[in-house]
């Protein structure tokens, strides 16, 4: 158990640049959760998987925000056209399917700036 | 929609005082509890949970009761130490597989 990561874990882009981002989760894990978190804020949910399919994607913040789990292992995190007000913590999370909803593996996160 | 409140931070104690953070939810139905820390430059762990009403979550000596009359979920310990430092963040699940909903965070200063 390597544990959830994340890559980049810096991230620096110019506004209106499309911006990717990949999480590894613990390898028997079959949810996959992506949160964002802004400062002095708790996170905030914005998509999950089970498996490779996308279960929730309703709370993703705009259009320009999309999610892939192509083979239920890795994800990705996509931002398009991105804008200052992007500037946060993206945290991915694992979890088992047959363990408590919000017992949830957290990794390190990709903070991104957006200039 | 749900939603978490925990006291502002940050929250300054000597070592071996007594630790309440207090968190209270709003959340349709039956949510399951939780603790969540950040020590400094690590990520997000569990610290505990409670899945239903009067269910006692506990880890490292922090404790935390589910209690749905008050809509509470109020973490303590009874001698917090120095390693006991960090960003707690109180959180529910609201009983179907979406994400988590998470309080804003309290920040936890420990002084020797």
């Amino acid at each position: 158990d390597t544990g959830v990561s994340q890559d980049p874990r810096h991230k620096i882009t110019k506004r209106g640049q499309n911006v990717t981002f990949r999480c590894d989760p613990i390898s028997e894990h079959n949810r996959l959760y992506w949160y964002r978190q802004t400062l002095g804020q708790g996170p905030e949910f914005l998509t999950y998987f089970q498996n490779e399919a996308q279960l929730e994607k309703s709370r993703l913040l705009s259009d320009r925000f999309s999610a892939e789990r192509p083979k239920g292992s890795f994800s990705t995190l996509e931002i398009q056209r991105t804008e200052q007000g992007d500037s946060a913590m993206y945290l991915c999370a694992s979890s088992l399917a047959d363990r408590v909803i919000g017992e949830q593996y957290f990794g390190p996160g990709t903070r991104l700036t957006v200039t | 929609g749900d939603s978490v409140t925990q006291m502002e931070g940050p929250v300054t104690l000597s070592e071996e005082a007594f630790l309440t953070i207090n968190c209270t939810y709003t959340a349709t139905g039956y949510p399951s509890l939780f603790w969540y820390v950040q020590y400094p430059g690590e990520g997000l762990q569990l610290l505990l949970k409670a899945t239903k009403a009067d269910d006692k979550g506990s880890n490292k000596g922090f404790e935390a009761t589910y209690r749905k009359e008050t809509t509470s979920f109020h973490l303590e310990k009874g001698s917090v130490q120095v390693s006991d430092s960090a960003v707690y963040f109180c959180a529910l699940s609201g009983g179907g597989a979406d994400g988590l909903t998470f309080g804003k965070g309290t920040h936890l200063i420990i002084q020797p």
